[in-house]
């Protein structure tokens, strides 16, 4: 089956510091990607939807100054944390379709924590 | 706007109990609903999609377009069912894009 893999699974960063995600569809090519931002004990909320070649749609409230996104290629959508403060520590977890049949894979997830 | 509403937090009931998540949604054209479970520090697994019609690991969930329900439900609960369940909408066509519900925990005890 469809297997997308998050890099790195956790990272700690100095407040100030830019932290970069990596989001990578393993055996297929996916066109779209998703970030999603979790909160503890709290549901998965999107963060912005990541187009091959073209710019990221960010939802309402998401800074995209704070939250580069990048889609070079059909296997690969990266997440940057910019100038990362400790209100931005969260749970970060990508996904990506294949197709409408497959519809979503769904990363590992990455724990970041700035200090 | 389209909304995902899982009115319980916490669920918990015994093994061999028949067990029900609850799921309602707010969405005015013809939504494709989910089910996704995420067991403890594991990552988030698609449990059943309602065009698919099937029964995954004893779950099955209905659409009812009239209720606006797409609850989750298996008559005989296993220790192994616990885990985090999210509902989940996608507004299909294009739009691949998923709202989800604030999740369930099911505990199921021995």
């Amino acid at each position: 089956g469809a297997v997308v893999s998050q890099h790195p699974s956790w990272v700690i960063c100095k407040s100030g510091t830019s932290v970069k995600i990596e989001c990578r569809s393993l055996d297929f090519q996916a066109t779209t990607m998703f970030w999603y931002r979790q909160f503890p004990k709290q549901s998965l909320m999107l963060m912005a939807t990541s187009n091959e070649g073209s710019k990221a749609t960010y939802e309402q409230g998401v800074e995209k100054d704070k939250f580069l996104i990048n889609h070079a290629s059909l296997t690969l959508s990266t997440l940057t944390v910019t100038s990362a403060h400790p209100e931005d520590s969260s749970f970060y977890i990508c996904s990506a379709v294949r197709d409408r049949v497959d519809g979503y894979t769904f990363g590992s997830g990455t724990r970041l924590t700035v200090v | 706007a389209q909304r995902v509403t899982q009115p319980e937090k916490l669920l918990s009931v015994f093994k061999g109990a028949p067990v029900e998540l609850k799921c309602n949604y707010s969405y005015s054209g013809s939504p494709e609903l989910f089910w996704y479970v995420q067991y403890s520090r594991q990552r988030l697994q698609l449990l059943l999609r309602h065009i698919s019609r099937e029964s995954i690991k004893g779950f099955t969930a209905d659409l009812n377009k009239g209720e606006t329900s797409f609850h989750l439900k298996k008559p005989f609960a296993q220790e192994e069912d616990s885990a985090m369940y999210y509902c989940a909408l996608s507004s299909g066509g294009s739009n691949y894009k998923l709202t989800f519900g604030k999740g369930t925990l099911l505990t199921v005890n021995p």
